[in-house]
This record gives structure tokens, C-alpha cells and sequence, in this order.
């Protein structure tokens, strides 16, 4: 079936300009979850889902961030008035349940985002 | 506080056996993942440990000490395929990973 997908691949935006990128989990997954990747770092946590609610949004640089999730499905990570340092590949992720133990997480190809 | 610690990077032969290691200081512990990550895509799923002990799965083994806070990635009979990231992660809780920064590995013929 289909795996996870994102869109933009990639975007390049203004310093200062908003931007939303979309993330469609694998069909049924119940988690969603957001990362960001900068070159040369790990993957950072930013929020995840659990259906529509977001239990853990501690991963959120700044309150420019925000996240939402409809119909338990699709997801728009949101970046407000963005700055250079935002720039990164964002990478979102699904699973069956955030309960599940053994159960991995299945990452999409991600947006790169560069402010310029 | 949390970290998880990896080798930037490491080089090997084709052929070879390469060992990876992975230390980690998190708050908490329910399983640790090992994912490869080829230059500009997606990270995939390689193996999970949670309990003490080795995983095998074909050429790759991934070993786990949870008293030592450590584990390793051990892939055997590398190919030029293998050269790509690999990322330790540590899920705390029931959600979230934490990754080290990976290492990438270099495969030359």
C-alpha cells in the first residue's frame, strides 16, 4: 500500500512569510508524528498525534510552530513568520498506535524548507 | 537530561564487517531502534531491541545492554549499497524517539 506521504517536497519562502506543510499518514495509523532534521543533527521531536489530539507538543521550538490534525488523517505542521534558522527537512512519521511497543514508525520522503 | 551518543562517522571495506555503537542517557526507556537513512530520503525501519540481548536479521545484528546503556549495529558481508546514515533512536515512553545525530557510513570497494 501507500506509505507516508508529504507536501511540498520543497519549499523555498522569505524570511518573515508563513508556510504549512502537509503530511498524509499511512491509512488506519492512528500516531502521527513531526521531526525536523538540520544538516548535520539528528531528528528533533516536535509533536506528535494520537488521532486529532496532541498529547506531547514539548518538541515545538517556538510558538511561530503549531500543528493540527483532522479526520484522525491528515496533518499541517504551520510555521509562522518564519526565520533562517527554520530551515531543515521536515520529516513526518506514522504508526499503528503511540501505544504499540514493537511497532516502528514509517517516515515519509520530508519537505526541506530553506528561508531565505 | 537526554543523549544519545553515536560516531559521526566510519569507513569500511566492501565485504567487511563494521560494528556501530550506540551509548544513551534518557529519562526514559522503552526500546531502542536502529534506522538507515540514504542521502536525501526517508529513514528506514532496520531493527528494535527492548530486551538485553541480540537480534539477528540477515546481515544486520543489532545488540542491546540496557544496564550500560548501550547498543551496537553490526552489519556483515557490507555492500556498496550500505553506505548510507544510520540513526539510533530511543523511544522514552509510548511515543516519541529521541535520535542521536547517526552516523554515516562510508562503503568503499
Amino acid at each position: 500500500g501507500a506509505g507516508v506521504s508529504q507536501s511540498p517536497s520543497n519549499k523555498v519562502t522569505e524570511k518573515g512569510k508563513d508556510v504549512e506543510l502537509r503530511c498524509d499518514p499511512i491509512s488506519g495509523h492512528t500516531a502521527l508524528y513531526w521531526y525536523r532534521q538540520s544538516l548535520g543533527q539528528g531528528l528533533e521531536f516536535l509533536i506528535y498525534f494520537q488521532g486529532n489530539s496532541a498529547p506531547d507538543k514539548s518538541g515545538l521550538p517556538s510558538d511561530r510552530f503549531s500543528a493540527e490534525r483532522t479526520g484522525g488523517s491528515v496533518s499541517t505542521l504551520t510555521i509562522q513568520r518564519t526565520q533562517q534558522e527554520d530551515s531543515a527537512v521536515y520529516l513526518c512519521a506514522s504508526s499503528p498506535s503511540s501505544r504499540a511497543t514493537k511497532e516502528t514508525q514509517y517516515f515519509g520522503p520530508g519537505t526541506r524548507l530553506l528561508v531565505l | 537530561g537526554q543523549n544519545i551518543d553515536q560516531p559521526t562517522e566510519m569507513t569500511a571495506t566492501e565485504g567487511a564487517i563494521v560494528q556501530i555503537n550506540c551509548t544513551y542517557q534518557t529519562s526514559g526507556f522503552n526500546g531502542l531502534f536502529w534506522y538507515q537513512q540514504h542521502a536525501g530520503e526517508a529513514p528506514t525501519f532496520l531493527s528494535y531491541n527492548v530486551l538485553d540481548g541480540l537480534e539477528e536479521k540477515g546481515r544486520f545484528s543489532s545488540f542491546l545492554s540496557r544496564s550500560k546503556g548501550y547498543s551496537y549495529l553490526l552489519l556483515k558481508e557490507l555492500q556498496m549499497k550500505d553506505s548510507a546514515s544510520y540513526l539510533c533512536a530511543v523511544r522514552e515512553g509510548t511515543d516519541k524517539l529521541i535520535f542521536g545525530t547517526g552516523t554515516r557510513l562510508q562503503v568503499f570497494p
